[in-house]
């Protein structure tokens, strides 16, 4: 079955430091990622994708998300945290040309 | 543009009312999707239209639910009867499936709190 996963609920992080919310996939064919975060009371916004080529895809904000095909992996990742970037982030795979399923979601928590 | 317009924000019902929400994609987008976001179950895909023909309607939970897209500027989720375990936060979110770019990149509503008593 075609699927994706996000194995942490929460992801605690200082302000400055690096940060790495993580995912992982199971579809059939090349794979379609995307990550979406969702700010309080307001609906998902696009992040990034991946469809193919470079395995390092910078996307808005400052994010950028790491496709490992042997790992079946796409983390995001930014390399200094902000109180800011404190959401709801949710990975998506593509199941078919025009349907996208969600992963249950990461909250992200960025402490001064 | 606005963006994709959902009404009303926030919606408190009696179980055994009806409820219908709306949604007003982003104008030359010719993918709608409606979304249902709760605690327990995430977000889940409801059901989708492609130049206003239904699509895909597996994740409807039961009769009760219902979708129309007359045109394609428009779009209503009805429930009726409702239910407390309706309860969620209703997305719709719009997409322009034929273009590369474009393709799955959705751009969501504010969403519709749905509260039945």
């Amino acid at each position: 079955a075609q699927s994706v996963a996000q194995p942490e609920d929460q992801v605690n992080v200082a302000e400055g430091n690096p940060l790495t919310v993580k995912c992982t996939y199971s579809v059939s064919g090349n794979p379609y990622l995307f990550w979406y975060v969702q700010y309080p009371n307001r609906g998902l916004q696009f992040l990034l994708k991946y469809i193919t080529g470079d395995n390092l895809v910078k996307g808005s904000y400052g994010f950028e998300a790491e496709f490992n095909k042997s790992q079946t992996s796409f983390h995001l990742k930014k390399p200094s945290a902000l109180v800011s970037d404190s959401a709801l982030y949710f990975c998506a795979v593509r199941v078919r040309t025009d349907k996208l399923i969600f992963g249950t979601g990461t909250r992200l928590q960025v402490f001064p | 543009d606005a963006g994709v317009i959902q009404s009303p924000r926030h919606e408190v019902t009696e179980m055994g009312q009806e409820v219908t929400l709306r949604c007003k994609p982003i104008s030359g987008h010719d993918y709608l999707f409606w979304y249902r976001q709760t605690m327990m179950r995430g977000l889940e895909l409801l059901i989708y239209f492609n130049n206003n023909v239904p699509i895909d309607d597996s994740g409807m939970p039961e009769d009760r639910f219902s979708a129309k897209m007359p045109n394609a500027s428009f779009s209503t989720l009805k429930i009726q009867p409702s239910e407390p375990r309706d309860s969620a936060v209703y997305f719709c979110a719009s997409s322009m499936g034929g273009s590369i770019s474009g393709a799955n990149v959705l751009t969501f509503g504010a969403g519709s709190r749905l509260t039945v008593l």
